[in-house]
């Protein structure tokens, strides 16, 4: 247990939804990423937020947004979904912004 | 950009060992890693080494990295069934910290 907490494990929503992706960091940790893993692209860096502040953007789509909270717990929102957002997202955490980084188990979506 | 690649594909037998190789561009690496996904879960950070470092050992697994070359490759020793999964290779950049993952080698332990 890497002790980084995503929430749900698994999603199914319809073309032109949106959902709300959650992730609790390891205790202590200040920086969360976000990536999506599918079959054609692997595993792609989203967005990095450090102590609430955006610190870092990857090939995050402009339908894609997240946040991350005083209480250090973030939220990546999907909307507009189509079929080809269907993937792993992963969250991960990491101390500080220069040290390794501890994923969760990962939230499958699935849009139908 | 950054890239980072790694072969699809490689099958050993219960008892050998295994070595998993990796190619990456960015000279300015700094940490490399290596993590382990197993089917329906998440990855599991394995082992990384520094840029300044040509191995590290840390029980049955062994990283060499040839910065000249930008080679980097995990060797699993006495291979096990339980270490059939995905192994990707990552690195960070200097600068911002994310992680750029290869695709991933699939390993496949045969009893």
């Amino acid at each position: 247990d890497s002790g980084v907490t995503q929430t749900p494990k698994h999603l199914i929503t319809a073309t032109g939804q949106r959902v709300t992706l959650r992730c609790s960091p390891r205790s202590g940790d200040l920086s969360v990423y976000w990536y999506q893993q599918s079959l054609d692209q692997g595993l792609q860096f989203l967005i990095q937020y450090y102590n609430g502040e955006e610190r870092a953007k990857g090939n995050i789509l402009e339908r894609f947004s997240a946040q991350q909270f005083p209480d250090l717990h973030s939220e990546l929102n999907l909307s507009s979904l189509e079929l080809g957002d269907s993937a792993l997202y992963f969250c991960a955490s990491a101390l500080g912004s220069n040290t390794e980084a501890f994923f969760g188990q990962g939230t499958r979506l699935t849009v139908v | 950009g950054e890239d980072v690649e790694q072969s699809l594909f490689l099958s050993v037998r219960e008892g050998d060992s295994s070595v998993i190789n990796c190619t990456y561009t960015d000279s300015s690496s700094t940490y490399l890693y290596w993590y382990k996904q197993e089917p329906g879960a998440g990855l599991q950070l394995l082992t990384y080494i520094f840029s300044n470092m040509d191995m590290k050992q840390d029980q049955r697994l062994t990283v060499l990295l040839n910065k000249k070359d930008k080679h980097l490759s995990l060797r699993i020793a006495d291979t096990q069934t339980g270490d059939s999964a995905i192994y990707f290779c990552a690195e960070r950049e200097n600068a911002g910290n994310m992680l750029t993952f290869g695709g991933g080698t699939r390993l496949m332990v045969k009893p």
